[in-house]
């Protein structure tokens, strides 16, 4: 039972490029969860999902989108990296209010 | 609008020191406090409070809830270096907001031996 994967675990890109972060999650969750954290920060909750097909903002989503077409997979894009989006980046799901779960995080360097 | 906060920021103490990590919410339709540990990767899932007033405990963890104050309080007992960690707090939302976790800053804690 794998629970969160999230893919790739480290990234480097250059200002302006693009790229999509996976979360797979196979515990049967109907929601799904994308949150940065930044040094002395908490988790800041970017997009969510609250089942296949529909996504959601939440507190910092500008420069990201979310697609869940299928309900165990979650992803975020960016379309064009800015270095202030150089953070580690966390998915997680729960089922309803219940089973949170994290991913291990996928760290991202803008330069 | 929502938001936890948490105190204090960051804490140095001793092997065998005992300490409180507060935290206060603000959370629309509160349903749950969620305590977390971070040790450089994933948060790890500590407690779950629903209820005022009712100690969870797991050996020299325990925490309580009081929703008319709206805090909660994580003590740990005889602390070891391996609790040298970040703990978070968060607020479960409800309502349109179900499953929304609010987090706060958490609290850096340092345990020298």
């Amino acid at each position: 039972n794998a629970g969160v994967t999230q893919t790739p675990k480290f990234r480097v890109l250059k200002t302006g490029q693009s790229m999509t972060l996976l979360c797979a999650q196979d515990m049967n969750h109907e929601y799904m969860y994308w949150y940065r954290q930044d040094p002395g920060m908490g988790l800041r909750l970017i997009h969510y999902s609250v089942g296949e097909g529909t996504t959601a903002k939440g507190e910092v989503p500008d420069g990201y989108n979310v697609s869940r077409l299928k309900k165990q997979n979650f992803l975020l894009g960016l379309e064009s990296a800015a270095p202030s989006q150089t953070s580690v980046y966390f998915c997680a799901s729960s089922y309803y209010q219940y089973g949170y779960t994290f991913g291990s995080g996928t760290r991202l360097t803008v330069v | 609008e929502d938001k936890v906060v948490q105190s204090p920021l960051s804490l140095v103490v001793h092997e065998g020191d005992t300490v409180t990590l507060n935290c206060s919410y603000e959370v629309t339709n509160f349903r749950s406090l969620l305590w977390y540990k971070q040790e450089k990767k994933a948060p790890t899932f500590l407690f779950m409070l629903t209820s005022s007033g009712i100690e969870k405990k797991s050996g020299r963890l325990s925490s309580i809830l009081d929703k008319k104050e709206l805090f909660s309080i994580l003590n740990i007992t005889a602390t070891q270096t391996g609790d040298s960690a970040v703990y978070l707090c968060a607020g479960l939302g409800g309502g349109s907001t179900l499953g929304r976790l609010y987090f706060g800053r958490g609290t850096q804690l340092t345990v020298w031996p």
